[in-house]
């Protein structure tokens, strides 16, 4: 079985701090993992995804992740937020497991 | 436009009427993937098509959702006698699978479903 948990339900930052969003998986197997972003009233974009091939993986506007296998986490990073962030962010395993979402909010 | 979409954008129905919601994916996608969201949730998984083939339809919340992608093209998702807890946001979604089988999906804008 496989599972996703993103630790924290709503993450706040001030402009131009760093991003840290937390994902944890459960997975018999290596998995594939995902970010996506939802910002308000807008589809969900893909942010980035890991697939094996390199276990720091950029996405776009300044997002990254690192896989980590020992420790079954695949935290969003980014180093300076922008207001523009402000979005719900989803860690998704294995293509079709959602997490719960992480609210980030940027405060000016 | 070239991204997934999806038909009506709103449906507000009575409890127990059935509905139906279409999702045309873009054109060279193989697969295809139905989700419900509901308010300050993920997206929930509910089934997905490879071509015309359902190969997963075990998440479907009851015998009362059933979708079908007769062609391999688009697809519909029919909800039957709806209750008040159907009430969401329906997201389809399409991706192409290729080198990586488990390739990124692209999400069409969803059929917020409102059940009076």
């Amino acid at each position: 079985a496989q599972s996703v948990t993103q630790l924290d339900s709503h993450v706040s930052v001030s402009e131009g701090t760093p991003v840290l969003l937390r994902c944890n998986y459960s997975s018999s197997y290596s998995p594939s993992l995902f970010w996506y972003v939802q910002h308000p009233n807008k589809g969900l974009q893909l942010l980035l995804k890991y697939t094996s091939a390199a276990t720091l993986v950029k996405g776009i506007n300044g997002f990254e992740a690192e896989f980590k296998k020992s420790e079954t986490s695949f935290h969003l990073t980014k180093p300076s937020a922008h207001m523009s962030d402000a979005a719900e962010y989803f860690c998704v395993v294995s293509a079709m497991r959602f997490g719960a979402g992480t609210r980030l909010t940027v405060k000016p | 436009d070239t991204g997934v979409s999806q038909d009506p954008r709103h449906k507000i129905t009575k409890r127990g009427q059935n509905v139906t919601f279409r999702c045309d994916p873009i054109s060279e996608h193989n697969r295809l993937y139905w989700y419900r969201q509901t308010l300050g949730q993920g997206p929930e998984f509910l089934t997905y098509f490879q071509n015309e083939a359902q190969l997963e339809k075990s998440r479907l919340l009851s015998d009362r959702f059933s979708a079908e992608r007769p062609k391999g093209s688009f697809s519909t998702l029919e909800i039957q006698r709806t209750e008040q807890g159907d009430s969401a946001m329906y997201l389809c979604a399409s991706s192409l699978i290729g080198v990586h089988w488990q390739d990124e999906q692209f999400f069409g804008p969803g059929t917020r479903l409102t059940v009076l």
